[in-house]
Formats: C-alpha cells, sequence, structure tokens
C-alpha cells in the first residue's frame, strides 16, 4: 500500500522568494516519487521524478526535489518563485513493483505568487 | 503541441443524457488511463487499460465505462449522467518501458445540471 500526504493546499509566496511545497509519503516497498504541475484548465505535466539515482532531482522550470528516505519525504523547492509558477502542484508514488504499477497522488497544493 | 487529445473540453448536459468522452493518442502507448478529479481532492483512478481487448476498474467505483478496440483509443462514456457525475476527467497514457511517469491530456470538465 502506498500514499502520499501534502501538508498545505495553499501556499503563498512572493515573487523572488523561496518555494517550500511539502510532501511525505508511505510506501511498502521502494518507490519513485514524482512531482506534477497543473495549470488552469489544463492536464497535469511532470516536473521531475525520483527513481532510486540521485537523491536529489533537478526538474523543469527551476525546480528540484529531494528524497530523504528517513524522513520518508520528497520536499519540492525553488529558490526564487515567479509569477509563472502560479498552479496547483501534485506529489505522487508509485511502488517498484512491477505486478503493481498505479500512481497514487496526493491532494495538491495551490501555489499563489505575491508580486 | 498534444500527443494526447481529450474531447469535448468543456460539456455541459441534462440529466439522464448519454455521453462519450473521446480520449486518442500518437504517442503509441500500450498503457491508458482514466481519472477523476474533483476540487481540493487527489485525482482518482476510475478506469485502466494495458492494451488492446484489455480494460480494469480502478480503485474508485464509477458508473463510467470504457473500452479499447484500438492501441490509440480509449473512450469513455456514461449511459445515463446525474449531477453526481460533476467532474473533470483526465486521460493519460504511460510507455511499457517507464519508471513510472503517465502523460496526461489537457481534461474534459463535465458538468450535469
Amino acid at each position: 500500500a502506498q500514499s502520499v500526504t501534502q501538508l498545505g493546499s495553499h501556499v503563498s509566496v512572493s515573487e523572488g522568494a523561496l518555494v517550500l511545497l511539502r510532501c511525505n509519503y508511505s510506501s511498502s516497498v521502494p518507490p519513485y516519487l514524482f512531482w506534477y504541475v497543473q495549470y488552469p484548465n489544463q492536464g497535469l505535466q511532470l516536473l521531475l521524478k525520483y527513481t532510486s539515482a540521485a537523491t536529489l532531482v533537478k526538474g523543469i522550470n527551476g525546480f528540484e526535489a529531494e528524497f530523504k528516505k528517513s524522513e520518508t519525504s520528497f520536499h519540492l523547492t525553488k529558490p526564487s518563485a515567479h509569477m509563472s509558477d502560479a498552479a496547483e502542484y501534485f506529489c505522487a508514488v508509485s511502488g517498484v513493483n512491477f505486478g503493481n504499477e498505479k500512481l497514487t497522488f496526493g491532494t495538491g497544493t495551490r501555489l499563489t505568487i505575491i508580486p | 503541441e498534444a500527443d494526447i487529445y481529450q474531447t469535448p473540453r468543456y460539456l455541459v448536459i441534462g440529466t439522464g443524457k448519454k455521453i462519450t468522452l473521446e480520449c486518442s493518442q500518437t504517442m503509441g502507448h500500450d498503457k491508458m488511463y482514466w481519472y477523476q478529479q474533483d476540487p481540493g481532492m487527489e485525482l482518482h483512478l476510475i478506469h485502466y487499460s494495458y492494451g488492446v481487448n484489455s480494460t480494469e476498474k480502478g480503485d474508485l467505483s464509477s458508473e463510467s465505462t470504457v473500452s479499447r478496440i484500438r492501441t490509440e483509443h480509449f473512450p469513455l462514456t456514461l449511459e445515463s449522467a446525474r449531477p453526481s457525475h460533476t467532474s473533470q476527467y483526465l486521460c493519460a497514457t504511460r510507455d511499457r518501458e517507464s519508471t513510472g511517469e503517465l502523460f496526461f491530456g489537457e481534461g474534459s470538465r463535465l458538468t450535469v445540471l
């Protein structure tokens, strides 16, 4: 069984400030972890993924995330927020078990950028 | 340029109508999925398919049905729509060699009056 918890359904940051979106996971097998972004009236787009290689993963648009097994966390960060980062962000987990490949998504965090 | 096409993007219909949400992909992926998304809620998997003539129900019970007659096409049908079916429906695909990454269409937002 696997699940993800995203702390904070809404996060607001000032333009130029650090973005930190939190994700904790639970998985009975080694996980693959993902962050997706959804802009208004759009589908989900992959930002980055962790697949058991480097624990610090870099993604598109200047985002990165660090896999911390001891904390069961996969928080998403960006050093300097831009207005275009305003969107909804979803963390997701998939078990590394080829008989069970479904992704389980968190409830999402809506990021607002304050000018 | 989209590789996963969903139509219609927006649909408003009355109760009792039959509707079909279309999903087509040009990526050649075997695996296709339908997710239901409500505001403030996680995405719920309602149907998936691992190839032609393969369909399975997902984690969330749904009154909708799906078919997979061609690799590139995975339509979702509601025989008699109700207001409780109002939601956004997202189609996704995955490569058989993938480490889990899903590719999503832009979604179909359904409103049943």
